[in-house]
């Protein structure tokens, strides 16, 4: 069984078009993590959940919304598309919420390419 | 905030030999936690290894060492016996233990380990 898992793993689409991603994790962790990889690689957080409570809302524009039916899961739909739009974004989920040497499990990732 | 920097974009070894990636970060806690992961072409993140701040040994996994220096604020990675597997790019990462951060990983920018054979 895949532990953190995101569907789609690619999405391609068109500018000004609302698509989401899914996450779902079945490590019994209590946070969850989206973050967005750029053209250069480099990773920056854009949300964090701890037990369905939005605990961490970086600089990200409106158009993108998490949502936690339940601690399990963790969406982001994006509204709205434009092209800077086009990364990798990751979810992820981590044990603990206060602390400790505890990394994260990754989801695979999934590829948005706007056009 | 913290930050974290890898100074090397690009690395390259030889098959079999040992190569060291580096990493600094400034941070003002006097407490906290250290990561390498390793993110192949298949663009999985994988866990590597881990370090606590309070911790003076280093810690080791099998053929992946690091080298922590907490008063000169370094966290190096030393890989022996490069395989072919180990080709990939290579990130560093901080854990805050406040609560107030999210338990958020701040990355560094990665460095690109290439394997010669």
């Amino acid at each position: 069984d895949t532990a953190v898992s995101q569907t789609p793993k690619y999405l391609v689409t068109q500018m000004g078009n609302d698509k989401s991603i899914k996450c779902e994790q079945n490590l019994g962790h209590d946070t969850m993590y989206w973050y967005k990889q750029d053209s250069k690689k480099f990773l920056k957080i854009m949300f964090s959940y701890n037990n369905k409570e939005l605990i961490i809302n970086e600089t990200v524009p409106n158009r993108f919304s998490p949502k936690s039916p339940d601690k399990a899961h963790l969406n982001l739909h994006i509204n709205s598309l434009e092209l800077g739009d086009s990364a990798v974004y990751f979810c992820a989920s981590s044990r603990t919420w206060t602390g400790g040497s505890y990394g994260y499990t990754f989801g695979s990732g999934t590829r948005l390419t706007v056009v | 905030a913290q930050t974290v920097t890898q100074s090397q974009p690009e690395m390259s070894v030889q098959e079999a030999e040992t190569v060291t990636l580096s990493c600094t970060y400034d941070t003002s806690e006097s407490d906290y936690y250290l990561f390498w992961y390793k993110q192949p072409p298949s663009r999985q993140m994988i866990l590597v290894i881990r370090q606590e701040a309070y911790k003076q040994q280093n810690a080791t996994e099998n053929r992946f060492s690091v080298n922590f220096q907490k008063a000169a604020k370094s966290f190096s990675l030393k890989i022996s016996d490069s395989q072919l597997g180990d080709a990939a790019m290579y990130f560093c990462a901080y854990r805050s233990p406040r609560n107030n951060a999210g338990n958020m990983l701040t990355f560094g920018g990665g460095t690109r380990l290439m394997v010669k054979p």
